[in-house]
């Protein structure tokens, strides 16, 4: 399985772009990688997710490298309703159902 | 769409006391999910099921039951409750997965479960 590395935590100033950096050197080359966030003890919520090319959707941009070993979710106006738990996951599948491996993700603090 | 509902939001039990943590998904999912998270901590899954009639053990199944009767419900049970059963419990769903295996959870609120 896959494991990710993230940084513990981060800051960003409101207005200005959160680039949340994700190492995941073990991927295998069917695996995605999964972005959800965690906002003060709610359900995680889905964010982007990808598998090689660069994805954009309206909450964010994922950036893969081109060796998969590392990615980078990217808020480009990061606002204070950002401040959340964000989690890397690269998928696993348990069965024929997919395992969400949660680690301790980056938690991210947007300030004024 | 509800999406996720779950119920109770917060509940107080007793040390060997049983309970049912309810979970119900309006959106047709096949798959549905049962996490624990600890204080700072990630999710773990505890068990999941890929249809009606069908589960199986997560990483962390010990002291827990399921069943799943209909695509729209996925209780979980706690037979004997325990305080290392303190956590707060998640229940997610999905559906079928794409093809070249996407995916996305769709998760509830929530669970407060406390054990004394």
């Amino acid at each position: 399985d896959a494991k990710t590395t993230q940084p513990p935590s981060m800051d960003c100033a409101e207005g200005r772009a959160a680039n949340l950096p994700c190492n995941h050197s073990t991927i295998s080359g069917n695996e995605y990688v999964y972005w959800y966030r965690q906002i003060h003890s709610q359900g995680p919520q889905y964010i982007i997710h990808g598998l090689k090319n660069n994805e954009t959707n309206e909450m964010a941009s994922l950036i893969i490298t081109e060796d998969r070993k590392s990615s980078t979710l990217i808020l480009p106006h990061a606002t204070l309703r950002d401040t959340a738990v964000y989690y890397c996951i690269v998928r696993v599948r348990a069965g024929t159902a997919s395992k969400l491996t949660f680690g301790t993700g980056t938690r991210l603090q947007v300030t004024l | 769409n509800a999406g996720v509902t779950q119920t109770p939001k917060f509940r107080i039990l007793k040390i060997g006391q049983s309970m049912t943590l309810q979970c119900t998904q309006d959106m047709n999912h096949n798959y549905m999910y049962w996490y624990r998270q600890d204080p700072g901590m990630g999710l773990k899954l505890i068990y999941y099921s890929v249809g009606a009639g069908i589960t199986d053990k997560g990483e962390v199944p010990n002291g827990y039951n399921v069943s799943r009767s209909t695509t729209e419900d996925f209780p979980l049970r706690l037979e004997l409750a325990a305080p290392s059963q303190t956590s707060v419990y998640f229940c997610a769903s999905s559906s079928q997965m794409g093809q070249g295996g996407q995916e996305t959870q769709y998760f509830g609120p929530g669970t407060r479960l406390l054990v004394l």
